[in-house]
């Protein structure tokens, strides 16, 4: 079945330090990849999505790179802020029209990201 | 434009008791969808309505839990006996339903559920 494998946390970070989250996944299909943000006491947030492979996704100052040979969708940012302090989920969907497991969203266990003045 | 909205926020009950958690979602959304998420890990589905079928309730556990979406708009999800181990945060997220590639989906708030 699909599976994705973020790297483990939590990560603590000083503002404008250069951030790195690693995902990985296996999937049964050509699946699109999804960054997920969730900040303290709010909802679950798209953060940036790519739909094939060498695809690029960005937002916010994010970026991440779908990497089809390597399986995977790593999240880069060049300089965080204090404000990017959340817990960050790496995902994925299934195209798979038609079937039953078709807009399933798989994550992964999430990784809490503290970033210090 | 509103957001995906449910209620309660939180919820504590005993076991054994039941409890309902309600969704509203994204007007215009045909899809929603039910997670849950238990302490530090990722949300898990556990049912999908196109409309008001269930086109994959196959992560639900039947034998206590329940849905309904009816009209196709709101949703109701419900467990009755609750148990310990329902303890989570639920979830629910809408998307638009085109043909082709997968969605984006839209999350609610979730209700924390804590079964004492």
């Amino acid at each position: 079945g699909d599976s994705v494998t973020q790297m483990e946390g939590p990560v603590t970070l000083s503002e404008e330090a250069f951030l790195t989250i690693n995902c990985t996944y296996t999937a049964t299909g050509y699946p699109s990849l999804f960054w997920y943000v969730q900040y303290p006491g709010e909802g679950l947030q798209l953060l940036l999505k790519a739909t094939k492979a060498d695809d690029k996704g960005s937002n916010k100052g994010f970026e991440a790179t779908y990497r089809k040979e390597t399986t995977s969708f790593h999240l880069e940012k060049g300089s965080v802020q204090v404000s990017d302090s959340a817990v960050y989920f790496c995902a994925l969907s299934t195209d798979n029209a038609g079937g039953t497991s078709y807009g399933k969203l798989t994550f992964g266990q999430g990784t809490i990201l503290t970033v210090h003045p | 434009e509103a957001g995906v909205v449910q209620s309660p926020r939180y919820k504590i009950i005993e076991k054994k008791q039941p409890v309902a958690f309600w969704c509203n979602p994204i007007s215009g959304h045909n899809t929603l969808y039910w997670y849950r998420q238990n302490l530090g890990q990722g949300p898990e589905l556990l049912i999908r309505y196109e409309n008001e079928e269930a086109v994959d309730d196959s992560q639900l556990p039947k034998d206590r839990f329940s849905a309904e979406r009816l009209k196709g708009v709101d949703s109701t999800l419900k467990i009755q006996p609750a148990e310990l181990g329902d303890s989570a945060v639920y979830l629910c997220a809408s998307s638009p339903r085109t043909s082709g590639r997968v969605e984006t989906q839209y999350f609610g708030p979730g209700t924390r559920l804590l079964v004492l």
